[in-house]
């Protein structure tokens, strides 16, 4: 079944500077990659999301990068900000029937000013 | 934010008791998922219903059970032979597996 590896767990950054997590995955027919955003004590919230027929996406200050080839996609966050402090999950979903979405183990973010 | 309704907020269980977990949701969705995070932990599916009176194991359904009678709800139960329940408890629903999740706020379980 599909796998989802996430890296780094922890990643620290000043203020303005951009963060970039990255994540692979096992199953070259999964083609929906979503990634959530969870402040502490909150419910995750979708963030961005990509599909297999699209190589990048962008949303203001967020963008996200599949490479389907490698089998790897990349949440780039510029200008940082400390709201942006939370924790993030990637994830993926198989391309088959009846399946769930595959979490990452998820990323803590910690941006100081 | 809306859509997704989790109770209660907070939950203590007994030594042998079994608690159930209440997921509303009004978005219409097919799909409905429960997930348990435990600290510094990922999001780890216990059970999934993708239609009504049908539903799926997850990664740790072991001491878990859960029923879909409705469209609208997903209770999860935690039965006394989850030995290690004290964990925070997402309810989640989409359209499909390859459509957004939306999230519940969450209900805390402890052990008394």
């Amino acid at each position: 079944g599909e796998n989802v590896e996430q890296h780094p767990s922890t990643l620290s950054v000043q203020e303005g500077d951009s963060a970039v997590i990255k994540c692979t995955y096992s199953d070259s027919a999964s083609n929906y990659f979503p990634w959530y955003k969870q402040e502490l004590g909150k419910r995750p919230q979708l963030i961005i999301d990509i599909r297999s027929n699209v190589g990048e996406k962008k949303d203001q200050r967020i963008a996200v990068t599949l490479n389907k080839t490698a089998k790897h996609f990349s949440l780039h966050i510029t200008e940082t900000q400390p709201e942006d402090s939370a924790v993030y999950f990637c994830a993926a979903a198989p391309n088959q029937a009846g399946t769930a979405l595959i979490f990452g183990k998820g990323t803590t973010l910690s941006v100081s000013s | 934010d809306g859509g997704i309704t989790q109770s209660p907020k907070y939950l203590f269980r007994k030594e042998g008791q079994n608690v159930t977990l209440s997921c509303e949701q009004n978005l219409n969705h097919d799909a409905m998922y429960w997930y348990r995070q435990d600290p510094g932990q990922g999001l780890r599916l216990i059970y999934y219903s993708q239609i009504v009176n049908d539903f799926q194991k997850g990664d740790i359904a072991e001491g878990y059970s859960v029923s879909r009678e409705k469209k609208e709800s997903f209770p999860l139960t935690v039965t006394s032979a989850q030995k290690n329940p004290t964990a925070f408890y997402l309810c989640a629903s989409s359209a499909g597996a390859r459509y957004i999740q939306y999230f519940g706020a969450g209900t805390r379980l402890s052990v008394l």
